[in-house]
């Protein structure tokens, strides 16, 4: 078993919806969590973390950790063609700054 | 700051042969990893290192893949004898302690024919 798994298809939305991304975790040692963006061809940045259960915002980003289900989020609010990319979710053991990555999920915003 | 810097961008190898691939980190970061992207399995940790000492190797599929941090500013990973299905994206990334946040480079491309 993968210690983080994606396993949710392509991801179509129309401009201007709500995007949402699921993903889960299988070390309940597991305490931060990261969603990092890959555009095609380009590498990994990173635009939200979150460590405590409950809901962060950061502009047009909501995630959402759950560490009884084991289970992290990503929504994105009034979706952009920009928007179009490879979501990848990450967690890390407190301590240890090793990451271990989803497969991830492409998401297409249709103009 | 740079970045993490890696080179070569693109690298087209003939079966057999040797590769090496090449990783700058971003200054005063004490912590290299190096991962492969393909996309059937997608981002693998490789090896990852602190403080120039690798602390877990156990990603690397082989014996012919190899890794070194001689000093805090240079890392290679080695692949010899090279095979087709290492044809992958190969990234190498750098943090600090205590800051999860890895910051990746912009990848070598590795095509194996």
């Amino acid at each position: 078993q993968k210690e983080v798994e994606q396993n949710s298809g392509p991801l179509s939305v129309p401009e201007g919806a709500i995007a949402s991304l699921n993903c889960t975790y299988s070390d309940r040692g597991s305490q931060s969590f990261f969603w990092y963006r890959q555009y095609s061809g380009k590498s990994p940045e990173l635009i939200m973390s979150i460590y405590s259960n409950g809901d962060k915002e950061d502009g047009r980003f909501t995630a959402q950790l759950n560490k009884a289900s084991q289970y992290v989020s990503l929504l994105i609010r009034d979706s952009q063609p920009s928007d179009s990319a490879t979501y990848l979710c990450a967690s890390s053991y407190y301590g240890n700054n090793r990451l271990a990555f989803g497969k991830g999920n492409q998401v297409v915003v249709i103009p | 700051d740079a970045g993490v810097i890696q080179s070569p961008r693109h690298e087209v190898t003939e079966m057999g042969q040797e590769v090496t691939l090449r990783c700058k980190p971003i200054s005063g970061h004490d912590y290299l990893f190096w991962y492969r992207q393909t996309m059937m399995r997608g981002l693998e940790l490789l090896i990852y290192f602190n403080n120039n000492v690798p602390i877990d190797d156990s990603g690397m599929p082989e014996d012919r893949f190899s890794a070194k941090m001689p000093n805090a500013s240079f890392s290679t990973l080695k692949i010899q004898p090279s095979e087709p299905r290492d044809s992958a994206v190969y990234f190498c990334a750098s943090s600090t302690t205590g800051n999860t946040e890895a910051f990746f480079g912009q990848g070598t491309r590795l095509t194996v024919v």
